[in-house]
């Protein structure tokens, strides 16, 4: 079974900072099948990152992806007041199944 | 515009069933596999089930498996998800998500949930 740690838990920072959220997997993911998704309160995830590194269609450039293997890391440049959120990493490359992560929380 | 919309949630008792739905629109339904994931009240997203766009392919996640059956409808553009034996911790909401390509993948459009609550 494959397990993504995301870390840390709740990442506690102002508009205009940088954020970076860790996503560590148990197994190395081929391919680097690793997304990342945003979640705001009430609303449905949104697919931000797939490819470990790929933006999807309308996310804007302040939003980045990078790593391979075991260890990934989303990157948000300067945080926007819409940016305080859940994310998730789930990967899709390796076992018969897709795995999420526990989720970061950015908070003002 | 590609959009899902779920529908078939409740309140069901332990033990019972329940039929959700997905209907896809604005894209080749056929064509891309679809699966079902869920989040608990105040929890993390959980993959359910998946399966291929013709539907020849499933997958489960173990905490469902032989009690949830994927399910599709390529004539009718629709998704479902039979839930058998419900228990307490299957109340979620579930989301049906449309995959980029190939089987397993990460999950491009998003319905907005469906709330399925299991209590007596």
């Amino acid at each position: 079974e494959i397990v993504l740690t995301q870390s840390p838990g709740t990442l506690s920072l102002s508009p205009g900072e940088r954020a970076t959220l860790s996503c560590r997997v148990s197994q190395s993911v081929s391919s680097s099948y690793l997304a990342w998704y945003q979640q705001k309160s009430g609303q449905a995830p949104r697919l931000l990152i797939y490819g470990a590194s790929n933006r999807a269609t309308g996310i804007p450039d302040r939003f980045s992806g990078s790593g391979s293997g075991t260890d990934f890391t989303l990157t948000i440049s300067r945080l926007e007041p819409e940016d305080f959120a859940v994310y998730y990493c789930q990967q899709y490359g390796s076992s018969r199944a897709l795995t999420f992560g526990g989720g970061t929380k950015v908070e003002i | 515009e590609v959009q899902l919309l779920e529908s078939g949630g409740g309140l069901v008792q332990p033990g019972g069933s329940l039929r959700l739905s997905c209907a896809a629109y604005g894209f080749t339904f056929s064509s891309y596999a679809t699966a079902w994931v869920r989040q608990a009240p105040g929890k993390g997203l959980e993959w359910v089930s998946i399966i291929s766009g013709s539907g020849g392919s499933t997958s489960y996640a173990d905490s469902v498996k032989g009690r949830f059956t994927i399910s599709r409808d390529n004539s009718k553009n629709t998704l479902y998800l039979q839930m058998n034996s419900l228990r307490a911790e299957d109340t979620a909401v579930y989301y049906c998500a449309k995959g980029r390509s190939g089987y397993y993948s990460d999950l491009v459009v998003w319905g907005q949930g469906t709330l399925v609550t299991v209590s007596s």
